[in-house]
């Protein structure tokens, strides 16, 4: 089992649309869980950490569910700008690395 | 932009030869890490350098070697390539030992193409 995994996409949504990214994570022992952004050819940008409670950042609401070991990013109102692909990444508190899932593509169509 | 720079931008080798990539940290920064991201994938975490000593390795062979600096920039070293060591080649720069625990901020990456 893949340490991190995601929904494998591609996504393809209209403009104003609500979509939901899911991601599961192998490692119970795991403390720190982010959302990052990478565009076409980019490098990848933190987009939002994610807290236990949950939190939300404009458009863009993160989950943590740690006893099922899954996170989610719901975007709202979606706009032709956040086209990219979304990166689920996840570490371990003490000496290791963030880890990365494939990432999963969205498609804001006009 | 996060201040990191990373060079050259592009670079086309052939199998059997060595390559140096380099990466200059944010201002601040004393931690890089190196991750390599291959097509369709998400980055995988090769090493990281604290304070210019190998501070913890991913899964990678002996081949792939590192460098930190006084300065904190860093070099990536891979020698003998493969054709499979065709990827972006990313580098991220924290504060501390960055094990998620401090922000990684990643530089835009040097794409190496091995022919």
């Amino acid at each position: 089992r893949k340490e991190v995994e995601q929904d494998p996409g591609p996504f393809n949504v209209p403009e104003g649309a609500t979509v939901a990214f899911n991601c599961t994570y192998s490692n119970s022992a795991s403390q720190s869980f982010f959302w990052y952004r990478q565009d076409c050819r980019k490098e990848p940008k933190l987009l939002m950490s994610v807290y236990s409670s949950g939190n939300e950042d404009g458009r863009f609401t993160a989950q943590l569910n740690r006893a099922s070991q899954y996170i989610s990013l719901l975007i709202r109102d979606s706009k032709l700008s956040d086209s990219a692909t979304y990166l689920c990444v996840v570490s371990v508190s003490g000496n290791t690395p963030l880890v990365f899932g494939k990432g999963t593509r969205l498609s804001v169509i006009a | 932009e996060t201040g990191v720079t990373q060079s050259p931008t592009h670079l086309i080798k052939t199998r059997g030869q060595q390559v140096t990539l380099r990466c200059s940290s944010q201002s601040g920064h004393n931690t890089v890490s190196w991750y390599q991201q291959a097509l369709g994938q998400g980055p995988q975490f090769i090493f990281q350098y604290y304070r210019e000593e190998e501070n913890g390795r991913g899964n990678f062979p002996p081949r792939f070697s590192g460098l930190q600096f006084p300065n904190y920039s860093s070099e990536l070293n891979v020698n003998a390539l493969e054709l499979d060591d065709s990827a972006l080649y990313l580098c991220a720069s924290s504060y501390g030992t960055g094990w998620g625990m401090d922000t990684q901020y990643f530089g835009p990456g040097t794409r190496l193409t091995v022919l």
